[in-house]
């Protein structure tokens, strides 16, 4: 059975400070999935990472992914107050495709 | 453009009552999926189709039912509500071609659903 965990489940940072979420799965995929989710809103997807040594950016975020640890990292650098949501990554393991298995997310305040 | 719509939006049950959660998507996709998000949770799946006429159950499949009868619309039918469904419901969907399944999976807004 998949699992995957995030850690920190609830993280509180300053404006312009730098911080790694991290996402750990317990068995071989070959796909990793962020998103972000506001409060009552659906979630948006960010990066889709699906080789070893992968790495996207889009503005202050940047994900990772090392398959052979089986973990990625969600980096924010120099935060600011927009990007507080819930972010969650998400795995498609090799047999079970595009059906996902979440994490339990991390909720991000950014303070001023 | 509509992309992965879904209704109602709220609803509330009383236990034992019965509805449809109603979802459709206009991207000609060939795979659906419906997730249950708990309160302060990750989402959990429920069923996933993978084209018309083709439905398995995912991580939560107990008290659910769905079926796929056109390549468009995947609905979620609760039955004899129970507290434990109180959750916000998602659809998505995605698209396979040949060996490759496709990199985006779409969300619909969710369905937020009260059993009382």
């Amino acid at each position: 059975e998949l699992k995957v965990e995030q850690n920190p489940l609830f993280l509180s940072m300053q404006e312009g400070k730098n911080y790694t979420i991290y996402c750990n799965y317990s068995t071989t995929s070959d796909r990793l999935y962020w998103y972000r989710q506001d409060p009552g809103k659906s979630l948006e997807s960010l990066f889709v990472l699906l080789s070893n040594g992968a790495v996207k950016q889009e503005g202050r975020l940047m994900a990772s992914l090392d398959t052979k640890a089986r973990l990625s990292t969600l980096h924010i650098t120099a935060a600011v107050h927009d990007l507080s949501a819930t972010y969650f990554c998400a795995v498609g393991g090799q047999t079970s495709g595009s059906r996902l298995t979440f994490g339990e997310g991390t909720q991000l305040t950014v303070n001023p | 453009n509509a992309g992965v719509t879904q209704t109602p939006k709220f609803r509330i049950l009383k236990i034992g009552q019965s509805m449809t959660l109603q979802c459709t998507q206009d991207m000609n996709h060939n795979y659906m999926y419906w997730y249950r998000q708990d309160p302060g949770m990750g989402l959990k799946l429920i069923y996933y189709s993978v084209g018309a006429g083709i439905t398995d159950k995912g991580e939560v499949p107990n008290g659910y039912n769905v079926s796929r009868s056109t390549t468009e619309d995947f609905p979620l039918r609760l039955e004899l509500a129970a507290p434990s469904q109180t959750s916000v419901y998602f659809c998505a969907s995605s698209i396979r071609q040949g060996a490759w399944v496709g990199n985006t999976i779409y969300f619909g807004e969710g369905s937020w659903l009260t059993v009382v």
